[in-house]
């Protein structure tokens, strides 16, 4: 199935570091989700973007709709350990079939 | 208010017999999405049902198959297991019609093992 080059894959970071992700896709997508998924468990929401540009923040969570509208970045400021988990992207193309594409997911391990 | 509930949290059948999942959205929500994920990989949809009608599926065989009763539960059935079809299940359910109508919220998942 089709689905959202997300990046990094995987990374470890210290405790109180920043972290970047992001989610890119060759087409353009109306509709930006971020999830975050803990083992064992369903995807939580996390932010929604419904527009080009559009930068939205959610605690420590900040997300942004890019302007070409073919990706997003997530970014979590000062981690904490229970930022552990599977952050996904999920976009709704335009081609209004409301067929939702998630990304790869990108592993978080935040280490004390 | 509840959230998306699924039944049973885990099954485990054998090749070729037939499964029966669960689910039923928030109070409210008339849409149904069915994902597959696999053991470490990402989520592919599979199902999508809206006011008691399939709307869209993904690139499943025929044997992925699934209905919407009239209180907006739904029911996924898969058919003639094979053992790639061990994956966890998830169901997530939206409102439709409504700005914000594109945010799913996900239920815990049915873990599906074949054997």
């Amino acid at each position: 199935g089709q689905q959202l080059n997300q990046s990094p894959q995987s990374m470890f970071i210290q405790e109180g570091e920043d972290v970047s992700m992001n989610c890119t896709s060759s087409s353009i997508f109306n509709t930006w989700l971020w999830y975050k998924q803990d083992p064992g468990e369903g995807p939580v929401l996390l932010i929604a973007l419904y527009k080009a540009g559009e930068l939205t923040s959610n605690g420590r969570l900040t997300a942004q709709f890019g302007i070409t509208r073919k990706d997003s970045f997530l970014n979590i400021s000062a981690s904490i350990p229970s930022d552990v988990g599977i952050y996904f992207c999920a976009g709704i193309p335009t081609s209004g079939t409301y067929k939702y594409i998630f990304g790869t997911g990108t592993r978080l391990k935040v280490l004390a | 208010e509840a959230g998306v509930t699924q039944s049973p949290t885990h099954l485990i059948k054998t090749r070729g017999q037939q499964a029966t999942l669960r689910c039923s959205p928030i109070s409210g929500h008339t849409s149904v999405y069915w994902y597959q994920q696999a053991l470490g990989l990402g989520l592919q949809f599979l199902l999508w049902y809206d006011e008691g009608e399939e709307r869209n599926r993904g690139n499943f065989p025929p044997r992925f198959s699934g209905r919407q009763f009239p209180n907006y539960s739904s029911e996924l059935n898969v058919n003639a297991l094979e053992l790639e079809d061990s994956a966890l299940y998830l169901c997530a359910s939206s409102l439709r019609g409504t700005p914000d109508s594109y945010e799913q919220y996900f239920g815990p998942g049915t873990r599906l093992t074949v054997t």
